[in-house]
């Protein structure tokens, strides 16, 4: 059974940056998985960041960004906001018979 | 403008039947994949289910054989048949649609969700 694995929990200052990452069991993640990413915060439905690794959409605020980093996907805040204290995750495709799986999420605070 | 609108949620009997609907509209479902996803309490997200534009339908394991996806063109609604439901069902589910983007897959719009709920 595929895993993918982000951080649980990520601590950062209002101004500062971060990266969340996003790793497969099955190896290396790559442009192939699509990587998608996430926001949801407390009582909401997700909101789509990020797709197919670095891919923004018409509301993804500037401050994020998504990248392969080592064999990881990756979510980048520069310049982190209190507003993005939420949960994030990303989401892989590896296609056959269970082709989706989410990370763990990362609890993300603006300390 | 594109909207996913879930509902049939409520508390069922473990072994009981449920069918969510999400209603689609600004976009024709039969044109992108629509996925269900859950959240259940204290957990993360979870990938349920996909039906793709051609039809293929995929499911995780443990919902597999328990329950179905499928769509309306007519009504462009996507639904999901919840048999045999356990505790473990319990979850708020969302639906959202994904697109074959020219550069790769995306999942963008998403419903606000249905609260299920499997108790005896």
């Amino acid at each position: 059974q595929t895993v993918v694995t982000q951080e649980p929990s990520l601590t950062v200052s209002p101004g500062g940056t971060v990266t969340l990452t996003c790793v497969s069991s099955t190896g290396a993640v790559t442009s192939g998985y699509y990587p998608n990413w996430f926001q949801q915060k407390p009582g909401q439905a997700p909101r789509a960041l990020i797709y197919s690794t670095d891919r923004i959409y018409s509301w993804t605020p500037a401050r994020f960004s998504g990248s392969l980093l080592g064999g990881k996907a990756a979510l980048t805040l520069s310049g982190v906001q209190p507003e993005d204290e939420a949960e994030y995750y990303c989401l892989l495709y590896f296609g056959g018979v269970q082709p989706w799986v989410f990370g763990g999420g990362t609890k993300l605070t603006v300390l | 403008e594109v909207r996913l609108v879930e509902s049939g949620g409520g508390l069922v009997q473990p072994g009981g039947s449920l069918r969510l609907s999400c209603a689609a509209s600004g976009f024709t479902v039969s044109g992108n994949f629509m996925t269900w996803v859950r959240r259940a309490p204290g957990k993360g997200l979870e990938w349920v289910s996909t039906i793709y534009s051609g039809g293929a339908r995929h499911y995780v394991d443990s919902v597999k054989g328990r329950f179905t996806i499928s769509r309306d063109n007519y009504k462009n609604t996507v639904y999901l048949q919840m048999n045999s439901m356990r505790a473990e069902d319990t979850a708020v589910y969302h639906c959202a649609r994904g697109v074959d983007t020219p550069v790769g897959l995306s999942v963008d719009y998403w419903g606000q969700g249905t609260l299920v709920t499997v108790s005896s």
